[in-house]
């Protein structure tokens, strides 16, 4: 068990549809990442939040948005859906933004129908 | 895009040899970290190197860093069917201004263990 809790598991909605994804970092990491994961992309960065402030952003598309709340914990808004957004969404934190391990949640898999 | 690129994209090996995997990226980087991922779970960290190091060792694991040639390789001895999985470079690049960018992970080298 990494410490990174990630809600919900499993999701499956429909086109044009908006969807939440809720991550918990570690306990004292201050730093959370969000990920992509499908087939044919592979792993890709989303963005980065470092106590509460966007720090880093990477190929994240408008319709997605994110944030970190001041418990730390962080949500990933997908909106107007699209079959091509089917993928695994990993949520990660970290002590700090550059020095250290990051510790990856279970992830969120998505199914857009 | 991808920052690191692993090679190769599949190996399959007999338990008990040793599992070489390599990485090259583009960029400047603060340091280069080596995770594992078994099939659709969430990522593992293995190893941290940081970019003036040259070489370090975590258990079966060794790690090389190569700043000069924008390269590194993971291998892993001894070899066991638990260690089939996917493997990941990540790096996090350096800034111009300062700071570094999100860790990018390269595609991953898919590793059997044959038993």
């Amino acid at each position: 068990d990494s410490g990174v809790t990630q809600t919900p598991k499993h999701l499956i909605t429909a086109t044009g549809q908006r969807v939440t994804l809720r991550c918990s970092p570690r306990s004292g990491d201050l730093s959370v990442y969000w990920y992509q994961q499908s087939l044919d992309q592979g792993l890709q960065f989303l963005i980065q939040y470092y106590n509460g402030e966007e720090r880093a952003k990477g190929n994240i598309l408008e319709r997605f948005s994110a944030q970190q709340f001041p418990d730390l914990h962080s949500e990933l808004n997908l909106s107007s859906l699209e079959l091509g957004d089917s993928a695994l969404y990993f949520c990660a934190s970290s002590v700090e933004p550059m020095n250290t391990e990051a510790f990856f949640g279970q992830g969120t898999r998505l199914t857009v129908v | 895009s991808q920052q690191g690129e692993e090679d190769p994209q599949a190996l399959s090996i007999q338990e008990g040899e040793n599992a070489t995997m390599n990485c090259s990226y583009k960029t400047s980087i603060n340091n280069l970290q080596w995770y594992r991922q078994n099939s659709g779970r969430g990522l593992v960290h293995l190893i941290l190197i940081r970019s003036n190091e040259r070489e370090k060792h975590s258990g079966r694991l060794r790690v090389t860093l190569d700043t000069s040639k924008k390269s590194s390789s993971l291998l892993i001895t001894a070899s066991r069917a638990a260690d089939t999985a996917s493997y990941f470079c990540a790096t996090s690049r350096l800034k111009d201004g300062g700071g570094a960018d999100g860790l990018t992970f390269g595609k991953g080298t898919h590793l059997i263990i044959q038993p």
